[in-house]
């Protein structure tokens, strides 16, 4: 079993859907959360932190399960420029090293 | 502020030639990992630096890799004998915080190896 897993996707929406993504990790001993947005092979960028609690930002918000590990994030009235590929990341363990799942592709239709 | 620096932004390379990747961490970082996507895949670590220390190697290939980040000048990715399979997109990212301050990393634009 991977240690963070997504669905690939794509994901086809119109513009103004809303959508959801899940994504599942392995190791209940992770301590930290992240959505990272990529385009077209750029770098990855940090779109959101993922909190216990849930946290929104604009359109966006993100939620956290412990029990049943998994983190999900929900886009809003989605955009064109939406269109991405959104990587799930977990830090495992103190020690920095991020795991990055492989990342669920978006595509906002006009 | 320039932010993370990564050269060359694309480098060819023929089988069993050498690639080096450059990163150039943002100012006041002294944390830098090196990752690789491979096509159509998410990315992989491979391994976490401090000045002149090796952190973690865990995701480095055992043979032909190696990394390095000296206390002057930037970190190297050093790939000897380049195969076909090294071929990806290579990320760099710092951080200035390590341990469980740590909140974000900073990517660079990444290297695209390609092996001829």
């Amino acid at each position: 079993r991977k240690e963070v897993e997504q669905d690939p996707g794509p994901f086809n929406v119109p513009e103004g859907a809303t959508v959801a993504f899940n994504c599942t990790y392995s190791n209940s001993a992770s301590q930290s959360f992240f959505w990272y947005r990529q385009d077209c092979r750029k770098e990855p960028k940090l779109l959101m932190s993922v909190y216990s609690s849930g946290n929104e930002d604009g359109r966006f918000t993100a939620q956290l399960n412990r029990a049943s590990q998994y983190i999900s994030l929900l886009i809003r009235d989605s955009k064109l420029s939406d269109s991405a590929t959104y990587l799930c990341v977990v830090n495992i363990n103190a020690g920095n090293m991020l795991t990055f799942g492989g990342g669920t592709r978006l595509m906002v239709k006009p | 502020n320039a932010g993370v620096m990564q050269n060359p932004r694309h480098l060819v390379r023929r089988r069993g030639q050498e690639a080096r990747l450059r990163c150039s961490p943002m100012k006041g970082h002294s944390h830098v990992y090196w990752y690789r996507q491979l096509p159509e895949e998410g990315l992989k670590f491979m391994v976490y630096l401090q000045k002149e220390n090796i952190i973690d190697e865990s995701g480095m290939p055992k043979e032909r890799f190696s990394a390095e980040f000296p206390k002057e000048g930037p970190s190297i990715l050093r790939i000897q004998q380049v195969v076909r399979g090294d071929s990806a997109a290579y990320f760099c990212a710092s951080s200035p915080l390590s341990g469980a301050l740590h909140e974000k990393l900073f990517f660079g634009s990444g290297t695209q190896l390609s092996v001829l």
